[in-house]
């Protein structure tokens, strides 16, 4: 597929567990974004990649919230401990360079903390 | 500090009425850029406009055009006889100082009823 793709679309967990979420960016895209959504609300950035490089990771709420793209294509998200308040969808999305350029967003993953 | 508001939190509105969606936005940079997006009930995010700080020629594409006026700050939008496939959630967003992320709005609910 030509897009960027997030796995899993949902996810459950129970307060307390790890979560690992995926984005695989458009090929060749070389900046790779993570935001959160909270219902009602506009994305809220977490980080940012240019390739492998973590150039940005402000938005990160805790130090429970780990994100890595190790050869600069695929990142993943990591949550470890998932609180309540951890309960949102995440986007990822990517462009060609840097957040002056379009983005292109994935379609979530949302993710339910009980 | 950078902010985007966009102050209508829902409109709604009978197909093939006009409809201004309002973006102001506040930053100390020279150089940025702005951004819509519309996010349809499926979810996903989807790129409309980019358009840079230098270039305030309003741009019209189709039945979407977008008015730039860095003397009010603002970045507005508006879709001519709308369609109910217009109905989404649109957000304006502003790359930050040093391009690495975008700040979004709250976004806008924009009811097209048939």
């Amino acid at each position: 597929g030509a897009g960027v793709s997030q796995s899993p679309r949902y996810k459950v967990a129970k307060r307390g567990q790890d979560v690992a979420l995926r984005c695989d960016p458009i090929s060749g895209h070389v900046s790779l974004f993570w935001y959160q959504q909270a219902l009602g609300q506009g994305p809220e950035f977490l980080t940012y990649f240019q390739n492998e490089a973590q150039l940005d990771k402000s938005g990160l709420p805790s130090d429970r919230f780990f994100a890595e793209r190790p050869e600069g294509s695929v990142s993943t998200l990591k949550i470890q401990r998932t609180q309540q308040e951890d309960s949102a969808v995440y986007l990822c999305a990517s462009s060609i360079s840097g957040g002056n350029y379009e983005q292109y967003f994935g379609p979530g993953t949302r993710l339910t903390v009980t | 500090a950078q902010k985007v508001t966009q102050a209508q939190t829902e409109i709604s509105v009978v197909e093939k009425e006009d409809v201004t969606l309002d973006c102001v936005y506040e930053t100390r940079d020279t150089t940025y850029y702005l951004f819509w997006y519309k996010q349809p009930p499926s979810g996903e995010l989807v790129f409309l406009i980019r358009r840079n700080s230098f270039d305030e020629q309003n741009e019209i594409s189709g039945r979407y055009s977008w008015n730039f006026q860095k003397s009010t700050s603002s970045f507005n939008f508006t879709i001519t006889a709308s369609q109910v496939v217009d109905s989404a959630v649109y957000f304006c967003a502003l790359s930050n100082t040093g391009g690495f992320k975008n700040i979004f709005g709250a976004g806008t609910r924009l009811f097209v009823k048939a």
